[in-house]
């Protein structure tokens, strides 16, 4: 079974540029979670989609923002790109259980300059 | 904001030794537990989990939850090189929905 798959594996942008990042969940897992993990901060949270619906938000701006597709694939957008937005953002998707461990894909990671 | 606490480490043990990684929670409603592990530049990989008050084992690893301390802990038998990582304590929200992550403890097993 083909594991999580993001895309693109790297990027780089410039301020004020917006960026859409996408992701292929495990087949048959119906929730995907995005995360930012920075050296300073580790992983955080951003938000879980299932089912097409947003299902929880962690504690970031409204320049992120996500959606799910009827087939689980999911895109995560930002937009007008700040310095701080450099970072690894790992998409993971589990089954549609709550409370179950998450499979993390090979991330993308974003420069901005 | 619910928190993970995890001693940044680094925790340097030599190749044989026990390693001993420790996390602490805020939401007492949560109900499932996570041990990541991440070498440098790759993504978090699932070692352990564990749902119920105990220790559970899997070849060299044990997890242990108290959920009455809120406090998971990690432990590698006969630590080798190889695990030498980061190692994340994950916890998920009492609604199961967002699963929060430590910081995580750097891990040197020195051979």
């Amino acid at each position: 079974k083909a594991g999580v798959t993001q895309t693109p594996r790297y990027l780089i942008k410039t301020r004020g540029q917006q960026v859409t990042l996408s992701c292929s969940p495990i087949s048959g897992h119906r929730s995907v979670s995005w995360y930012q993990q920075t050296p300073g901060q580790g992983l955080q949270f951003l938000f879980e989609y299932f089912s097409e619906t947003q299902r929880n938000k962690g504690n970031f701006p409204g320049r992120f923002s996500g959606r799910q597709f009827s087939n689980s694939r999911s895109e995560m957008n930002v937009s007008t790109l700040e310095l701080g937005d450099s970072a690894l953002y790992l998409c993971a998707s589990r089954s549609q259980s709550t409370n179950e461990k998450l499979f993390f894909g090979s991330g993308t990671q974003l420069s901005v300059l | 904001q619910k928190e993970v606490e995890q001693n940044s480490g680094p925790l340097s043990v030599p190749e044989g030794a026990i390693a001993s990684l420790n996390c602490t929670y805020s939401d007492r409603g949560s109900q499932s537990f996570f041990w990541y592990r991440q070498y440098s530049g790759k993504s978090p990989e699932l070692i352990m989990s564990i749902y119920s008050n105990g220790d559970k084992e899997d070849g060299r690893f044990t997890a242990q939850l108290n959920k009455a301390s809120q406090y998971v802990s990690l432990l590698i038998r006969d630590s080798q090189p190889s695990d030498s990582a980061t190692y994340l304590c994950a916890v998920n929200n009492q609604a199961g929905t967002a699963l929060i992550f430590g910081k995580g403890t750097t891990l040197s097993v020195s051979s």
